[in-house]
């Protein structure tokens, strides 16, 4: 069973463009969900987290946004830049024995100039 | 800042064999993980270890053991490399075992059996 669905698989923006990412997940106990960026050949890296009790996180060009009720939630990359040409991994942790964190598949961004 | 280091980098293994990867942190933390990354199937647990002396299975266990030798470092075995396998394993730590703690990966062994 995949806790954690990611969509799309991969996605191709120019530019400037917003990327969106997408997320969901099936238990109701996570709370946590911190994203994760990896470049080829490195190991992920935190990126921009957020807590079951906000509905929205901002750092820089990377905002989270996040519908309890529906169980997702999505990262926006505004004014994307080549640099941000990455996998981005949607991960989701809750407490006591949900602890556990799991990663979805991930989503391959290209940003073409 | 702190950092972890694989080792080695690449591994390349006979069918049947058994092999050994290893992780170092310097971060002073807890909480160590192992993770398999395959193309299209994102990060699978396979082994963590909470403290030093702890290690519990994560949801792909079978075929592996793991090491935690001391609170710097945890190894990963593969029991018996399998014929044409290729994958990622990612080890990472974290402060401690809670709800917020960022996992800090390192840049992963590259394992491909012939």
């Amino acid at each position: 069973q995949q806790q954690v669905r990611q969509s799309p698989q991969s996605l191709t923006v120019w530019e400037g463009e917003t990327a969106i990412l997408n997320c969901s997940y099936e238990n109701s106990a996570f709370d946590y969900f911190p994203w994760y960026q990896q470049f080829p050949g490195e190991g992920p890296a935190l990126l921009i987290s957020i807590l079951s009790v906000s509905d929205k996180k901002e750092d820089g060009r990377f905002t989270i946004f996040f519908n309890k009720r529906e169980k997702k939630l999505s990262l926006h990359i505004a004014d994307s830049q080549p640099g941000d040409s990455a996998t981005y991994f949607c991960a989701a942790g809750g407490r006591g024995g949900n602890y556990k964190p799991t990663f979805g598949k991930g989503t391959s961004l290209v940003v073409h100039p | 800042g702190g950092i972890i280091t694989q080792t080695p980098k690449f591994l390349i293994g006979q069918e049947g064999q058994k092999l050994t990867l290893k992780c170092q942190q310097n971060f002073n933390h807890d909480t160590m993980y192992w993770y398999r990354q395959d193309s299209g199937k994102g990060l699978r647990l396979i082994y963590y270890s909470i403290t030093e002396n702890d290690l519990q299975k994560g949801d792909l266990s079978e075929g592996y053991d793991a090491s935690r030798e001391k609170k710097s470092s945890f190894s990963l075995t593969v029991t018996s490399a399998q014929k044409n396998e290729m994958a990622v394993f990612l080890c990472a730590s974290s402060m401690d075992w809670g709800v917020q703690n960022t996992l800090y990966f390192g840049a992963g062994t590259r394992l491909s059996v012939l």
